[in-house]
């Protein structure tokens, strides 16, 4: 079963504009919360995370926003630039050891 | 440089033919991990490792082995490749604590079993 899922394969926004990339979660348990951004041919890098003390957090362009009694957090990118055009993951964890991914989200950024 | 480093980076391979894809980081990292990318399916861990000689299986172990005997190298190994096991994979490390601290991926080597 998927503990984590991003339900939008895909999502096109023009440049300038926000971007909304959001994940479900079904494990109560998950207490720690993180987005990695991937590009072809390369890994996966860390984007931003949040605690579930915190209902937000925020760096430069990037917010993450957590809803815990809907176990729902979403990414906001603002402004898009078409360098954030990626591959967007969200992962949860419970505890130290290990992390759950979600199916990622193909973000495109048009000019 | 910081990184971490996989190789081979391609391999297609046969059903049956054992194979073993290294892996090794220069950060001092006590956490390490594989992980397989699949279409619809996201990342998906396959072992970790909290230390040397300290692994324990992930999601998704069936087929997989590795081994832990020093800090910087973490290889996965297939004993009996199967087709099922053509994928993406990722190793990734992180300072302590797989589920807390900023995991750093290697590049990925793409696997395909005939």
């Amino acid at each position: 079963d998927q503990q984590v899922k991003q339900n939008s394969p895909s999502l096109s926004v023009q440049e300038g504009r926000i971007s909304i990339l959001n994940c479900d979660y079904t494990n109560s348990m998950f207490d720690y919360f993180l987005w990695y951004k991937k590009y072809p041919a390369e890994g996966p890098t860390f984007l931003i995370s949040i605690s579930s003390i915190k209902d937000k957090n925020e760096d430069g362009r990037f917010t993450v926003f957590l809803n815990k009694s809907a176990k729902h957090l979403s990414l906001h990118i603002v402004p898009s630039q078409p360098g954030d055009s990626a591959v967007y993951f969200c992962a949860a964890s419970r505890g130290a050891q290990k992390l759950v991914f979600g199916q990622g989200t193909r973000l495109t950024i048009n000019p | 440089e910081a990184q971490v480093t996989q190789n081979p980076r391609y391999l297609i391979t046969v059903t049956g033919k054992k194979l073993t894809v290294t892996c090794s980081q220069n950060m001092n990292h006590e956490y390490m991990s594989w992980y397989r990318q699949d279409p619809g399916l996201g990342l998906r861990q396959i072992y970790y490792s909290m230390n040397v000689e300290v692994t324990d299986k992930g999601d998704v172990p069936e087929g997989y082995k590795v081994s832990r005997k020093e800090k910087r190298n973490f290889p996965l190994i297939l004993e009996s490749p199967s087709p099922n096991q053509t994928s993406l994979y990722f190793c990734a490390s992180s300072g302590t604590s797989g589920g807390r601290d900023e995991q750093f991926f290697g590049p990925g080597t793409r696997l395909t079993v005939l």
